[in-house]
Formats: structure tokens, C-alpha cells, sequence
């Protein structure tokens, strides 16, 4: 069936460090994919999408392309502030309405 | 897009009692919603779908008695859970699935003491 593997966490960056998450997904048929955040405390928000093959998804300098050769989907931004302390969830959708998503990734920015 | 509202955000409850979850999607009718558990440092497991006017669909493992939905119109799910116990403290979550898109209701953080 259709999973979605996430890089394991915690992940400790310093301000205004390079962030890459890791995100492969296992899919039949043609999946939109997704990045979502939770900040302590709430619940979970849309940060980028991409509904098909080659599609960057991009918000508040974070981007992912979905890339089909590689079935990957990883999470980059390329300074992170204090405020992006968040946990970081990869998730796939499907046309069946079905909704998968990875383990999460709790990311601390330190100043 | 799509907006739900899930009330309440936080709810303290003593041991045996029942908390009601409600989930309500706010700019369209939704015929199918969905309910998740996310346990401390975990991701969303889903618990069960709710169909609107008919039974919800749980996951295996999940008490349908325990945790009681009701989809009673197309704009609003409930998710009771029944005699609370301290180890269904935990976060719940509902989605509406908008097309291709899911739309996250806040959350509720549920403490049973």
C-alpha cells in the first residue's frame, strides 16, 4: 500500500542554517504530496504542496519538489530562524481520499 | 480554501466522565470526515472515518464503543470519547479532505486526571 518514509528527528540547526528533511513515499497511481507543520501546542498547517511529478511547492522559504524517479519529496529551506521550530510531517494523498503520513520531525533552531 | 473549526482545543477531564470533540467544516459540506490520535512525539494514526448519516469506519484497533462519532449534517462531526480513562489522554485531530487537499481542524488536547 501507499506509506510515506520521513527523516527521524530531532533535528538541532543553528539560526540561519541550511535545513534539508528527508521524504520518500511508496505510491501506486499519482499521489499529490505535501508538507505540513505543527507548532507546539496546535494543530496541523498546510506549508507546501505539489500535486504532480516535477511540481516545486514552495512558502515562507521552505520548497520540495516531488521527484517521481526518485519517489522523494524532501523538505529544504535555506536559512532558518527561531520561528521554524516546529515538527515537519510528510504526507501523501491519494485519489481514494486516503491520507498517509510519515512520523514527523521535531526541528529546534537555536540563536 | 476550506476552513474547520474543531472545538474544544483543550479539555481536562476527571477519570469516567465523556468529553464530546466537535469538528465542523465551515466553508463546505463534507460527506466524509476523519479523525486522528497523535500520541506525545508520534504521528497521526487514524482512528476512524465518519460518513455522514450513516456509521463511521474505524481503524482496527480502536474501541467504536469507546470512542462514539457522529456525523449528524454535512457541515459537522462529533467524536465523543465515553468514561474517560488516563491513557486516552491525548491530542485529536479531524481532516476534511478538500479534493486533493486535507484541511486540519486545531486539535484537541484532551487530559484525563
Amino acid at each position: 500500500g501507499d506509506s510515506v518514509t520521513q527523516m527521524e528527528g530531532p533535528v538541532t540547526l543553528s539560526e540561519e542554517a541550511f535545513l534539508t528533511i528527508n521524504c520518500t513515499y511508496t505510491a501506486t497511481g499519482y499521489p499529490s504530496l505535501f508538507w505540513y507543520v505543527q507548532y507546539p501546542g496546535e494543530g496541523l498547517q498546510l506549508l507546501l504542496k505539489a500535486t504532480k511529478a516535477d511540481d516545486k511547492g514552495s512558502n515562507k522559504g521552505f520548497e520540495a519538489t516531488y521527484r517521481k524517479e526518485t519517489t522523494s519529496f524532501h523538505l529544504e529551506k535555506g536559512s532558518v530562524q527561531v520561528s521554524d521550530s516546529a515538527v515537519y510531517f510528510c504526507a501523501l494523498g491519494n485519489t481514494g481520499n486516503q491520507f498517509y503520513f510519515g512520523t514527523g520531525t521535531s526541528l529546534t533552531v537555536i540563536p | 480554501g476550506a476552513v474547520v473549526s474543531q472545538h474544544p482545543s483543550r479539555v481536562i477531564c476527571k477519570s469516567g466522565t465523556s468529553v464530546k470533540i466537535e469538528c465542523r467544516s465551515l466553508d463546505f459540506q463534507a460527506t466524509t470526515m476523519f479523525w486522528y490520535r497523535q500520541f506525545p512525539k508520534q504521528s497521526l494514526m487514524l482512528m476512524a472515518t465518519s460518513n455522514e448519516g450513516s456509521k463511521a469506519t474505524y481503524e482496527q484497533g480502536v474501541e467504536k464503543d469507546k470512542f462514539l462519532i457522529n456525523h449528524a449534517s454535512l457541515t459537522l462531526s462529533t467524536l465523543t470519547v465515553t468514561s474517560a480513562h488516563p491513557e486516552d489522554s491525548s491530542f485529536y485531530i479531524c481532516r476534511v479532505q478538500g479534493g486533493t487537499e486535507a484541511f486540519f481542524g486545531q486539535g484537541t488536547r484532551l487530559t484525563v486526571v
